[in-house]
């Protein structure tokens, strides 16, 4: 969906290195969300922002940073990548200005850590 | 901690069967309810929003329903067709939104 661009697609990365996820969005909608998907646990919450410069923890945050300084982005950075983050990533973003908002999603980037 | 459980996890049933996929969970605080559909391999795609005012909403062959009080959350499929085959998933928006794993459906000709 235009709305949504997550890049890259694919990555394969090594142990240890630094790796940065984007997510765009082409509205102005506030609330932003990463989810990682893995078979045996489904859709999990990393972080989540509710506004340009205001981030939170969701479920499984450790090991990864985020960031949004602009509405629009909101990046994902492993700063030292392990196996176990191995993963396809998910962004998704609020359609309107409050919580309660329809969720809508990127296609997603499948992240390979050998 | 909200928990989202979805049962059946797996379906296999012939074309043209009507199906009910459940959700439930624990924490009735909830702001909406949404169910998606993802293609293997793919993002998921929104099917029905349901807010927490709201008892049920309509798309189509789809119908979902929610009883916020019990926990729970009906996806009605009529008429199933082969191309409904995917996985389906229900995400309760409380204080973070929280998927369950979802319910592989094969619809079969």
């Amino acid at each position: 969906d235009a709305g949504i661009t997550q890049s890259p697609r694919y990555k394969i990365t090594e142990t240890g290195r630094q790796v940065t996820l984007m997510c765009h969005q082409t509205w102005s909608h506030s609330y932003m969300f990463w989810y990682r998907q893995d078979l045996g646990h489904g859709l999990r919450l990393i972080y989540y922002s509710a506004a340009a410069d205001i981030t939170d923890k969701g479920e499984v945050p450790d090991g990864y940073v985020v960031s949004r300084s602009k509405t629009e982005n909101f990046p994902l950075t492993l700063e030292s990548a392990t196996r176990s983050q191995t993963s396809v990533y998910f962004c998704a973003v609020g359609q309107g200005s409050s919580y309660n908002s329809p969720l809508h999603f990127g296609n997603g980037t499948r992240l390979t850590v050998t | 901690k909200q928990e989202v459980t979805q049962i059946p996890a797996a379906l296999s049933v012939p074309e043209g069967e009507n199906l009910v996929l459940n959700c439930s969970f624990t924490d009735s605080a909830i702001y909406n309810l949404q169910w998606f559909r993802q293609d293997p391999g793919k993002g998921l795609t929104s099917l029905l929003l349901i807010q927490s005012s709201q008892r049920e909403q309509t798309s189509g062959r789809l119908n979902a329903s929610l009883d916020k009080s019990s926990g729970r959350s009906t996806l009605y499929i009529a008429a199933s067709q082969p191309g409904d085959s995917a996985t389906y998933l229900c995400a309760v928006k409380s204080y973070i939104p929280t998927f369950g794993r979802g319910t592989s459906l094969i619809v079969h000709p």
